[in-house]
């Protein structure tokens, strides 16, 4: 257990239906990533915040997903209207940053199924 | 993409040595050499990184050649719990969210 925590683990919903999911870092933690994991893949980077400011985001973050972090702690991502090809573990990391070179440590996922 | 090359997978005796090896040609000076590893349905969990020294703690030994091209995590006895995904990852020293996975080596550890 690193300590970062993720909310719900599993999700199944049907297409079309919106979805929101949580991550709470380990604490006193500044940066929070999300990352998306298909099958067989790497995790892949999906946007970043540094405190509440979302800082970057990747091209695989289409305008139907959107992430919040709007007290600096937690952080909410939420998939509107999902599609099938949205299925995959959505992993959330956690660090503490002071000159951007810390180690990032990973929550247990939520596995999202679209049917 | 990722800037590593790692075999696809590796099978281990229990009880023996996992020596995994990653490939970095182009990194630079100011990359460090990151190692994470996943089991099964679970986040990918950190085990060590070096930037040019060898570093070694409780779970591994992270070997860099003098060149810096490549690099061998050394579990030095393995066990069946150490059966996972792991993967090599070249990073910013200063810019930890360029973190980009490979598909990793799948190490099966058998009895």
């Amino acid at each position: 257990d690193t300590g970062v925590s993720q909310d719900p683990r599993h999700k199944i919903t049907k297409r079309g239906q919106n979805v929101t999911f949580r991550c709470d870092p380990i604490s006193e933690h500044n940066r929070l990533y999300w990352y998306r994991q298909t099958l067989g893949q790497g995790p892949e980077f999906l946007t970043y915040f540094q405190n509440e400011a979302q800082l970057e985001k990747s091209r695989l973050l289409s305008d139907r997903f959107s992430a919040e972090r709007p007290k600096g702690s937690f952080s909410t991502l939420e998939i509107q209207r999902t599609e099938q090809g949205d299925s995959a573990m959505y992993l959330c990391a956690s660090s503490l940053d002071l000159s951007g070179g810390e180690t990032q440590y990973f929550g247990p996922g939520t596995r999202l199924l679209v049917l | 993409d990722a800037k590593t090359t790692q075999p696809p997978s590796m099978d281990c005796a229990e009880g023996r040595a996992a020596n995994l090896p990653c490939n970095h040609s182009t990194i630079s000076g100011n990359e460090y050499v990151y190692w994470y590893r996943q089991i099964h349905s679970q986040g990918p969990q950190y085990i060590i990184h070096g930037l040019k020294n060898n570093e070694t703690n409780e779970m591994a030994s992270l070997i860099i050649t003098e060149d810096r091209k490549s690099s061998t995590l050394i579990l030095p006895h393995a066990t069946l719990r150490d059966t996972a995904v792991y993967y090599c990852i070249v990073r910013p020293k200063y810019n930890n969210n360029d973190m980009r996975f490979g598909a990793g080596t799948r190490l099966t550890v058998k009895p």
